[in-house]
């Protein structure tokens, strides 16, 4: 069973517009959400975090938000740019589990020109 | 400051070998994790090991199996491979183990295929 789900495969939007990224878990365990990036023939790359006691956390055009009571986190871009193409990934993780992360299935954001 | 480094990048082996990828994490980096990466299954935790002691495993099979040595580079094996295998295996290495504020820094992956 899936405990991190991203629903949406991929996702296209405006040069200049929002990107909004969703991810939902399951697992009332995690504590601790990632947002990775990836491009191809590269490894993941760490964008933003979010400690399950907060319920946003802000990094120059990134936003990550939690809403724990509804087990959803999504990642805000603004303004988007084509460089921002790219896998997203969202991961989790517990405590005690030390540096183990579950991920999500990725979601392809396209950034138009 | 060099990043992380996999070999080798790319891999073709046949069914019922065994293959051996290496990972040489960030200098000062003690924690190494693995990871398998399916078109199906996604990202997957395989296992961490942090001072040359694995610290987490997830869950596959004993074929999968890894070690890491004193310099902190780590290995993993795989035996008996099996087409399902063929995956891209992804290392990453930080600075100790446990999640919060301690970022994980990803290698490019080995491209392994089973024919």
């Amino acid at each position: 069973d899936q405990q991190v789900k991203q629903n949406s495969p991929s996702l296209s939007v405006q040069e200049g517009r929002i990107s909004i990224l969703n991810c939902d878990y399951t697992n009332s365990m995690f504590d601790y959400f990632l947002w990775y990036k990836k491009y191809p023939a590269e490894g993941p790359t760490f964008l933003i975090s979010i400690s399950s006691i907060k319920d946003k956390n802000e990094d120059g055009r990134f936003t990550v938000f939690l809403n724990k009571s509804a087990k959803h986190l999504s990642l805000h871009i603004v303004p988007s740019q084509p460089g921002d193409s790219a896998v997203y990934f969202c991961a989790a993780s517990a405590q005690n589990a030390g540096n183990m992360l579950t991920f999500g299935g990725g979601t392809r954001l396209m950034v138009k020109p | 400051k060099a990043g992380v480094t996999q070999t080798p990048r790319y891999l073709i082996k046949t069914r019922g070998q065994q293959v051996t990828l290496s990972c040489s994490p960030i200098s000062g980096h003690r924690s190494v994790s693995w990871y398998q990466q399916t078109p199906g299954q996604g990202l997957q935790f395989l296992f961490e090991y942090f001072s040359e002691t694995q610290r987490n495993k997830g869950n596959f099979p004993g074929r999968f199996s890894g070690r890491q040595f004193s310099n902190s580079r780590s290995e993993m094996n795989v035996s008996t491979l099996e087409l399902g295998d063929s995956a891209l295996y992804l290392c990453a290495s930080s600075l100790y183990s446990g999640s919060r504020g301690n970022e994980q820094f990803f290698g490019p992956g080995t491209r392994l295929t089973v024919l």
